[in-house]
Protein backbone atom coordinates (compact mmCIF):
# COMPACT_ATOMS: atom_id res chain seq x y z
CA UNK A 1 0.00 0.00 0.00
CA UNK A 2 1.08 3.38 0.26
CA UNK A 3 2.16 5.31 2.87
CA UNK A 4 4.80 8.49 4.21
CA UNK A 5 6.97 8.33 7.23
CA UNK A 6 7.98 12.07 8.02
CA UNK A 7 10.91 12.93 10.77
CA UNK A 8 8.75 13.86 14.10
CA UNK A 9 8.82 17.07 15.00
CA UNK A 10 8.77 19.98 16.71
CA UNK A 11 11.79 21.82 14.58
CA UNK A 12 12.93 24.77 16.12
CA UNK A 13 15.90 26.62 14.64
CA UNK A 14 17.38 30.06 14.63
CA UNK A 15 16.81 32.83 11.22
CA UNK A 16 19.20 31.81 8.98
CA UNK A 17 19.80 27.98 9.79
CA UNK A 18 19.79 25.04 7.19
CA UNK A 19 16.57 22.90 7.44
CA UNK A 20 16.21 19.37 6.43
CA UNK A 21 13.01 17.43 7.01
CA UNK A 22 13.31 13.97 6.27
CA UNK A 23 10.33 12.28 4.45
CA UNK A 24 10.86 8.81 3.20
CA UNK A 25 7.46 6.46 1.14
CA UNK A 26 6.13 3.02 0.69
CA UNK A 27 4.26 3.19 -2.48
CA UNK A 28 3.21 0.81 -5.66
CA UNK A 29 4.12 1.95 -8.70
CA UNK A 30 5.82 5.39 -9.50
CA UNK A 31 4.19 8.30 -7.39
CA UNK A 32 4.11 12.00 -7.29
CA UNK A 33 5.67 13.40 -4.38
CA UNK A 34 4.68 16.44 -2.83
CA UNK A 35 5.18 19.21 0.23
CA UNK A 36 2.56 20.80 1.45
CA UNK A 37 2.90 23.74 4.05
CA UNK A 38 0.01 24.99 6.67
CA UNK A 39 0.67 28.13 7.96
CA UNK A 40 -1.34 28.71 11.52
CA UNK A 41 -5.08 29.22 11.03
CA UNK A 42 -5.12 28.53 7.04
CA UNK A 43 -5.55 24.97 4.85
CA UNK A 44 -2.71 23.55 3.40
CA UNK A 45 -0.99 25.00 0.36
CA UNK A 46 1.45 22.87 -2.59
CA UNK A 47 5.03 24.02 -1.72
CA UNK A 48 6.71 22.18 -4.36
CA UNK A 49 6.46 18.62 -6.21
CA UNK A 50 8.41 16.51 -8.14
CA UNK A 51 7.11 13.51 -10.41
CA UNK A 52 9.29 11.26 -11.25
CA UNK A 53 12.58 10.08 -10.06
CA UNK A 54 15.60 12.15 -10.03
CA UNK A 55 13.55 15.00 -10.35
CA UNK A 56 13.94 18.34 -7.93
CA UNK A 57 11.08 20.11 -6.73
CA UNK A 58 11.76 23.47 -6.02
CA UNK A 59 9.97 26.56 -4.38
CA UNK A 60 10.53 29.80 -2.38
CA UNK A 61 14.01 28.69 -1.35
CA UNK A 62 13.00 25.15 -0.65
CA UNK A 63 14.10 21.93 -2.49
CA UNK A 64 13.36 18.71 -2.23
CA UNK A 65 14.91 15.91 -4.60
CA UNK A 66 13.10 12.37 -5.45
CA UNK A 67 15.14 9.53 -4.46
CA UNK A 68 13.80 6.35 -5.82
CA UNK A 69 17.06 4.33 -4.48
CA UNK A 70 16.04 5.64 -1.08
CA UNK A 71 12.41 5.88 -1.39
CA UNK A 72 13.03 9.59 -0.10
CA UNK A 73 12.06 12.80 -0.88
CA UNK A 74 13.92 15.03 1.84
CA UNK A 75 12.75 19.14 2.26
CA UNK A 76 15.93 22.02 2.54
CA UNK A 77 15.98 25.39 2.86
CA UNK A 78 19.58 26.94 2.87
CA UNK A 79 19.00 29.71 5.25
CA UNK A 80 14.97 29.61 7.13
CA UNK A 81 13.50 33.00 8.06
CA UNK A 82 10.81 33.76 11.31
CA UNK A 83 8.36 33.61 8.26
CA UNK A 84 8.71 30.15 7.47
CA UNK A 85 6.96 28.99 10.65
CA UNK A 86 4.36 26.09 9.99
CA UNK A 87 3.69 23.20 9.38
CA UNK A 88 5.15 21.08 6.60
CA UNK A 89 3.34 17.83 5.02
CA UNK A 90 4.90 15.47 2.88
CA UNK A 91 2.52 13.60 0.69
CA UNK A 92 2.35 11.42 -2.26
CA UNK A 93 -0.17 10.77 -5.29
CA UNK A 94 -1.92 7.50 -6.16
CA UNK A 95 -0.63 6.92 -9.52
CA UNK A 96 -3.13 3.51 -10.09
CA UNK A 97 -5.66 4.25 -12.96
CA UNK A 98 -9.40 4.25 -11.35
CA UNK A 99 -10.91 6.57 -9.34
CA UNK A 100 -8.69 6.79 -6.41
CA UNK A 101 -6.16 8.29 -8.94
CA UNK A 102 -4.21 11.48 -7.71
CA UNK A 103 -5.71 10.47 -4.18
CA UNK A 104 -2.96 11.99 -1.40
CA UNK A 105 -1.52 10.06 1.33
CA UNK A 106 0.17 12.42 3.85
CA UNK A 107 2.73 11.81 7.05
CA UNK A 108 2.30 13.16 9.82
CA UNK A 109 3.14 16.61 9.39
CA UNK A 110 6.32 18.24 11.16
CA UNK A 111 5.94 21.59 12.76
CA UNK A 112 8.80 24.27 12.10
CA UNK A 113 9.39 27.14 14.62
CA UNK A 114 12.16 29.74 13.62
CA UNK A 115 13.46 32.28 16.08
CA UNK A 116 14.70 35.30 15.16
CA UNK B 1 -12.41 33.81 -7.38
CA UNK B 2 -12.84 32.68 -3.73
CA UNK B 3 -11.58 29.17 -4.58
CA UNK B 4 -12.46 26.41 -1.86
CA UNK B 5 -15.04 28.02 1.06
CA UNK B 6 -15.60 26.00 4.12
CA UNK B 7 -18.25 27.02 6.61
CA UNK B 8 -18.79 27.46 9.59
CA UNK B 9 -15.48 28.00 10.74
CA UNK B 10 -16.07 26.74 14.61
CA UNK B 11 -18.59 24.39 15.87
CA UNK B 12 -18.68 23.08 19.59
CA UNK B 13 -21.61 19.98 18.95
CA UNK B 14 -23.00 17.90 21.73
CA UNK B 15 -23.24 13.67 21.75
CA UNK B 16 -25.70 12.54 19.31
CA UNK B 17 -26.31 16.08 17.81
CA UNK B 18 -26.18 16.39 13.97
CA UNK B 19 -24.45 18.80 11.66
CA UNK B 20 -23.39 19.39 8.45
CA UNK B 21 -20.02 20.82 6.76
CA UNK B 22 -20.48 22.86 3.74
CA UNK B 23 -17.73 23.03 1.40
CA UNK B 24 -18.48 25.07 -2.23
CA UNK B 25 -15.96 25.24 -4.41
CA UNK B 26 -16.05 28.11 -7.66
CA UNK B 27 -12.84 26.11 -9.72
CA UNK B 28 -15.06 23.83 -11.74
CA UNK B 29 -12.62 21.01 -10.64
CA UNK B 30 -14.50 17.83 -10.98
CA UNK B 31 -12.38 16.18 -7.92
CA UNK B 32 -13.54 17.20 -4.00
CA UNK B 33 -12.23 15.14 -0.92
CA UNK B 34 -13.17 15.54 2.89
CA UNK B 35 -9.92 14.97 4.93
CA UNK B 36 -9.65 15.12 8.81
CA UNK B 37 -6.57 16.27 10.58
CA UNK B 38 -6.28 15.15 14.28
CA UNK B 39 -3.36 16.75 16.89
CA UNK B 40 -0.08 15.20 15.58
CA UNK B 41 -0.69 13.02 12.89
CA UNK B 42 -1.02 13.79 8.96
CA UNK B 43 -4.72 14.06 7.06
CA UNK B 44 -7.30 11.32 6.84
CA UNK B 45 -9.18 11.00 3.76
CA UNK B 46 -13.00 10.40 4.80
CA UNK B 47 -15.12 10.68 1.49
CA UNK B 48 -14.34 11.79 -2.08
CA UNK B 49 -16.42 12.66 -5.31
CA UNK B 50 -14.60 12.45 -8.93
CA UNK B 51 -17.97 14.30 -10.09
CA UNK B 52 -21.23 15.22 -9.61
CA UNK B 53 -23.18 12.15 -8.30
CA UNK B 54 -20.50 10.33 -7.86
CA UNK B 55 -18.95 9.67 -3.91
CA UNK B 56 -17.04 7.29 -2.54
CA UNK B 57 -15.38 6.35 0.70
CA UNK B 58 -11.55 6.90 2.00
CA UNK B 59 -9.92 5.32 5.16
CA UNK B 60 -12.06 6.22 7.99
CA UNK B 61 -15.48 6.98 6.49
CA UNK B 62 -17.23 5.63 8.90
CA UNK B 63 -19.73 7.98 10.99
CA UNK B 64 -20.38 10.44 8.39
CA UNK B 65 -21.68 10.92 5.05
CA UNK B 66 -21.85 12.53 1.73
CA UNK B 67 -23.46 13.93 -1.29
CA UNK B 68 -22.67 15.66 -4.78
CA UNK B 69 -25.48 16.92 -5.84
CA UNK B 70 -23.63 19.78 -8.24
CA UNK B 71 -20.21 20.25 -9.16
CA UNK B 72 -19.61 23.01 -7.02
CA UNK B 73 -20.63 21.81 -3.43
CA UNK B 74 -19.93 18.88 -1.50
CA UNK B 75 -21.38 18.97 2.03
CA UNK B 76 -20.34 16.68 4.95
CA UNK B 77 -22.62 14.77 7.06
CA UNK B 78 -21.88 13.98 10.65
CA UNK B 79 -25.58 11.91 11.98
CA UNK B 80 -24.82 11.24 15.10
CA UNK B 81 -21.51 13.57 16.70
CA UNK B 82 -19.25 11.21 18.59
CA UNK B 83 -16.26 12.33 20.76
CA UNK B 84 -14.11 10.80 18.64
CA UNK B 85 -15.01 13.38 15.55
CA UNK B 86 -13.90 16.10 17.47
CA UNK B 87 -10.78 17.49 14.78
CA UNK B 88 -9.85 20.22 12.06
CA UNK B 89 -11.64 18.83 9.10
CA UNK B 90 -10.55 20.53 5.44
CA UNK B 91 -12.23 19.94 1.91
CA UNK B 92 -10.31 20.23 -1.03
CA UNK B 93 -10.57 20.11 -4.92
CA UNK B 94 -8.82 18.73 -7.90
CA UNK B 95 -8.96 19.66 -11.34
CA UNK B 96 -7.49 17.53 -14.63
CA UNK B 97 -3.68 17.76 -12.90
CA UNK B 98 -2.62 15.06 -10.72
CA UNK B 99 -0.62 17.16 -9.03
CA UNK B 100 -2.40 19.97 -7.00
CA UNK B 101 -4.90 19.71 -4.40
CA UNK B 102 -6.37 23.08 -3.41
CA UNK B 103 -7.66 23.07 0.36
CA UNK B 104 -10.27 24.71 1.89
CA UNK B 105 -9.13 26.82 5.23
CA UNK B 106 -11.23 24.30 7.35
CA UNK B 107 -13.85 23.67 10.31
CA UNK B 108 -12.78 22.87 13.62
CA UNK B 109 -14.78 20.41 15.06
CA UNK B 110 -15.43 19.82 19.27
CA UNK B 111 -17.81 17.11 20.42
CA UNK B 112 -18.33 17.25 23.77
Amino acid sequence: GNSVTQMEGPVTLSEEAFLTINCTYTATGYPSLFWYVQYPGEGLQLLLKATKADDKGSNKGFEATYRKETTSFHLEKGSVQVSDSAVYFCALSDQNRGSTLGRLYFGRGTQLTVWP
Amino acid sequence: NAGVTQTPKFRILKIGQSMTLQCTQDMNHNYMYWYRQDPGMGLKLIYYSVGAGITDKGEVPNGYNVSRSTTEDFPLRLELAAPSQTSVYFCATRGGSLYEQYFGPGTRLTVT
